[in-house]
């Protein structure tokens, strides 16, 4: 059965830390990884990682893929308030359905 | 770009009536899209996979005749919850994933949800 652990469950930090989230996998045929955040509504895609050690940027969300040790990383650099939010990772294998992990809870202090 | 919608963001209905809940993508096309379950602080459940032009595939425990998935184009899925329950109440929705040739292929694209609760 397809797997997806991420870590922490939860995390608190103050507005301007830097964050790092994590998602392990185990997962038949792999095709790709997908980071999305979720605030009140449904998930807002971030990053689909397919490839392993290309970095995927955007603004000071930063987000790597390791398919040898089967693990994604997500940064999160000078967090802020508005960064508030479950973060969740998602595998895709080759039947493309979505395997999600259970997310991280972030709560950025002011 | 890829955008996809839902309609209605809520719906409160009585018990033993009927929902119908539409998902589309607006600015891209779908051959498949998938309908998710979320109840509170926990993670989408996969209900089904609602392929355009044939039967959507149910994951294991999810009844398709109570959860009535249409997908009669490539904008547009429909998940219709037959004589709910207050057990039915939940946090649904949909996403499409982009058809190969306008992207990779892979990216799933979430719709904003609808919120049902039967009383």
């Amino acid at each position: 059965e397809d797997k997806v652990v991420q870590s922490p469950l939860s995390l608190v930090v103050h507005e301007g830390d830097t964050v790092t989230l994590n998602c392990s996998y185990e997962v038949t045929n792999f095709r790709s990884l997908l980071w999305y955040k979720q605030e009140k509504k449904a998930p807002t895609f971030l990053f689909m990682l397919t490839s392993s050690g290309i970095e995927k940027k955007s603004g000071r969300l930063s987000s790597i893929l390791d398919k040898k040790e089967l693990f994604s990383i997500l940064n999160i650099t000078a967090t802020q308030t508005g960064d508030s939010a479950v973060y969740l990772c998602a595998v895709a294998p080759g039947n493309e359905k979505l395997t999600f992990g259970t997310g991280t809870r972030l709560t950025i202090i002011p | 770009g890829a955008v996809v919608s839902q309609h209605p963001s809520r719906v409160i209905c009585k018990s033993g009536t009927s929902v119908k809940i539409e998902c589309r993508s607006l600015d891209f096309q779908a051959t498949t899209m998938f309908w998710y379950r979320q109840f509170p602080k926990k993670s989408l459940m996969l209900m089904a996979t609602s392929n355009e032009g044939s039967k959507a595939t149910y994951e294991q425990g999810v009844e398709k005749d109570k959860f009535l998935i249409n997908h009669a184009s490539l904008t547009l899925s429909t998940l219709t919850v037959t004589s709910a329950h207050p057990e039915d109440s939940s946090f649904y929705i949909c996403s499409a994933r982009v058809t190969p040739g306008q992207g990779t292929g892979y990216e799933q694209y979430f719709g904003p949800g609808t919120r049902l609760t039967v009383t």
